[in-house]
């Protein structure tokens, strides 16, 4: 079973539409990512919830929306995509309590999204 | 703020060579470090990690020590495989549990037969 999986994995959309990349993990980890990773490899966090809980808010545009409808997922949606946008978006997850458990991170394989 | 500093890739490498990926960290306090592996086409996976000073964090045949005095945490392989090639990644956690990791902008090494 995949612990963290994104969907699609794929995505080729126009320049002004709404999309939305779903995430969900089964681990039973209370927090969950979103990164953005350029297209020179640069990962950046953008968002992190916490039970639901919006807990890490970066400098990102407010067209991107992150939705935590449970602790088991974490969907992110994007307004007006913009030909900027287009990178890959990986969602990840970690386990809440103290030390060094909660900074492992679990990724899922990735979203490419393109925007034309 | 806290940030991580990747030697500049990509790295080329015949089997069996040896592999050193210099990673140096500014932090307040006592991060957490890491090392993450992106194979072609996939998320990334924990590599290895280390928690305090004079750590060794090991596995796959990798190793990295963390080195407070020279802020650093090198990650070396004594002999690299084909299937070694990928993003790595040097990574650090704020201190006091909180969830952000800072991540370096990943080193990409190709291991030729």
């Amino acid at each position: 079973d995949t612990a963290v999986s994104q969907t699609p994995k794929y995505l080729v959309t126009q320049m002004g539409n709404d999309k939305s990349i779903k995430c969900e993990q089964n681990l039973g980890h209370d927090t969950m990512y979103w990164y953005k990773q350029d297209s020179k490899k640069f990962l950046k966090i953008m968002f992190s919830y916490n039970n639901k809980e919006l807990i890490i808010n970066e400098t990102v545009p407010n067209r991107f929306s992150p939705k935590s409808p449970d602790k088991a997922h974490l969907n992110l949606h994007i307004n007006s995509l913009e030909l900027g946008d287009s990178a890959v978006y990986f969602c990840a997850s970690s386990q809440e309590g103290w030390g060094i458990a909660k900074n492992i991170q679990y990724f899922g394989a990735g979203t490419r999204l393109s925007v034309l | 703020g806290n940030s991580v500093t990747q030697m500049e890739g990509p790295v080329t490498l015949s089997e069996e060579a040896f592999l050193t990926i210099n990673c140096t960290y500014t932090a307040t306090g006592y991060p957490s470090l890491f090392w993450y592996v992106q194979y072609p086409g996939e998320g990334l996976q924990l590599l290895l990690k280390a928690t305090k000073a004079d750590d060794k964090g090991s596995n796959k045949g990798f190793e990295a020590t963390y080195r407070k005095e020279t802020t650093s945490f090198h990650l070396e392989k004594g002999s690299v495989q084909v299937s070694d090639s990928a993003v790595y990644f040097c990574a650090l956690s704020e201190q006091g549990g909180s969830e952000k990791l800072v991540f370096g902008k990943g080193t990409k090494l190709t291991v030729n037969p």
